[in-house]
């Protein structure tokens, strides 16, 4: 069965400073990757996801992410965060043709103005 | 489109009793999964189904039943509520893979609002 591991649980960064968030899941196939973003309050939404061709992906509010298949990695970056990044981001996989999904246990992000 | 609506919003249970959690959704999407949500460890699926009249377990089932009956709902159901099934439920639907009507969102999960469920 495939995992998925996000080794920082925490994060407090300074408005501006760059993000980078570590994903790395254990499957040896295919495999179809996402990026959730839940705001205080609110239901998870899908920030970004990879399913075949260029690598480096490109999701909503500046987020991208980039699919390492050598690594089993699919980081999460933001060039220059803000306040209102503040939210739990989870990453995600499912082999591919399967639906099954497996989240990670999420990585808090707090942005201090 | 209402999207994924989940009821109650919030509810509070004595040990033992049981109830249903209702999740429903009005975008034609076969598949529908219940996760719970526990602080440090994400998001761990209970059930799911991919289609109308097919469910299967996921990673933590025990303690909840669940039936699909129609494209649109998918309840879930505790039996015999205990301490640690105290939890924040969300319900989620998709198209299945393969559906070509999901290409255009890949497939994407959309999430309910989410039950806090609190068991005495």
């Amino acid at each position: 069965a495939q995992s998925v591991s996000q080794h920082n649980h925490h994060v407090i960064l300074s408005e501006a400073a760059s993000l980078e968030l570590g994903c790395n899941y254990s499957y040896g196939g295919t495999v179809n990757l996402f990026w959730y973003v839940q705001y205080p309050g609110q239901h998870l939404q899908l920030l970004l996801k990879y399913f075949s061709g260029d690598p480096l992906v490109k999701g909503i509010k500046g987020f991208e992410a980039e699919f390492i298949k050598s690594k089993f990695s699919f980081n999460l970056r933001k060039p220059s965060v803000q306040w209102s990044d503040t939210a739990e981001y989870f990453c995600a996989v499912t082999p591919g043709g399967y639906q099954k999904v497996t989240f990670g246990t999420g990585t808090k992000l707090q942005v201090i103005p | 489109n209402a999207g994924v609506t989940q009821t109650p919003k919030f509810q509070v249970l004595k040990t033992g009793q049981s109830m249903t959690l209702q999740c429903a959704q009005d975008m034609n999407h076969e598949y529908m999964s219940w996760y719970r949500q526990d602080p440090g460890m994400g998001l761990r699926l209970i059930h799911y189904s991919v289609g109308a009249g097919i469910t299967d377990q996921g990673e933590v089932p025990n303690g909840y039943n669940v039936s699909r009956s129609t494209t649109e709902d998918f309840p879930l159901r505790l039996l015999s509520a205990a301490p640690s099934q105290t939890s924040v439920y969300f319900c989620a639907s998709s198209y299945t893979f393969g559906n070509p009507l999901g290409q255009g969102s890949s497939y994407e999960q959309y999430f309910g609002p989410g039950t806090r469920l609190t068991v005495t």
